[in-house]
């Protein structure tokens, strides 16, 4: 896995209801990082965490949310905000946020 | 902010032949690129990467070059197998920070057996 986890694999979501991405490390690595992918699209940023109880907003936060209550940890929550939530959810780590990224296996969400 | 564009979005190759894939950056900032292999359902996979003080970086049949003046660098496979078959991604990105990390667009790869 890549010292990185990601679940669950496939999520639906109902029109108006919040749902939670989970992302685990296990590397004591230092930085995490959200990213969206879409058809055709390269990857777009939407949070990134460089240390716990603090993160910042990438180019696509609206509509997100994120946590970072412990080192290892770092959910990401697709808002009923989000007006265009289905894509494949990406979230990855780095030793420090100068350092190589590592993606997990990623998360598919679709809205019905 | 950077712009990153590759080429080409499609590649077909017979096995055994050499693939290139290119891609131009705009930020003269930018030093250090990173390429990626997507599998079809996974996630991207660092399979090299390069920083600006180097022009050149192989590993085994893969290789990276970089021109800063031009602003553009490529990834070179050679002795194609089907299993090289995915979705490559570029990237660039200054030093001061992974939130700044620009990806291109892709270049599907396709190996002919």
């Amino acid at each position: 896995d890549g010292g990185i986890t990601q679940s669950p694999k496939y999520l639906f979501r109902k029109e108006g209801q919040n749902v939670t991405l989970s992302c685990e490390q296990n590397l004591n690595h230092d930085a995490m990082y959200w990213y969206r992918q879409d058809p055709g699209q390269g990857l777009r940023l939407i949070y990134y965490s460089q240390i716990v109880n603090d993160f910042q907003k990438g180019d696509i936060a609206e509509g997100y949310s994120v946590s970072r209550e412990k080192k290892e940890s770092f959910p990401l929550t697709v808002t009923s905000a989000q007006k265009n939530p289905t894509a494949f959810y990406l979230c990855a780590r780095s030793r420090a946020n100068t350092n190589p990224i590592y993606f997990g296996e990623g998360s598919w969400l679709t809205v019905v | 902010g950077e712009n990153v564009e590759q080429h080409p979005s499609t590649l077909s190759v017979q096995e055994g032949d050499s693939a290139v894939i290119k891609c131009t950056y705009s930020d003269s900032a930018s030093n250090y690129f990173p390429w990626y292999k997507q599998e079809l359902g996974k996630g991207p996979q660092l399979i090299i990467d390069i920083r600006s003080n180097v022009g050149e970086k192989k590993d085994q049949r893969i290789a990276v070059t970089l021109n800063k003046t031009a602003k553009h660098f490529s990834l070179h496979i050679t002795e194609t197998q089907p299993e090289d078959s995915a979705v490559y991604f570029c990237a660039a990105s200054p030093n001061f920070g992974n939130e700044k990390l620009t990806f291109g667009t892709g270049t599907r790869l396709t190996i002919i057996p």
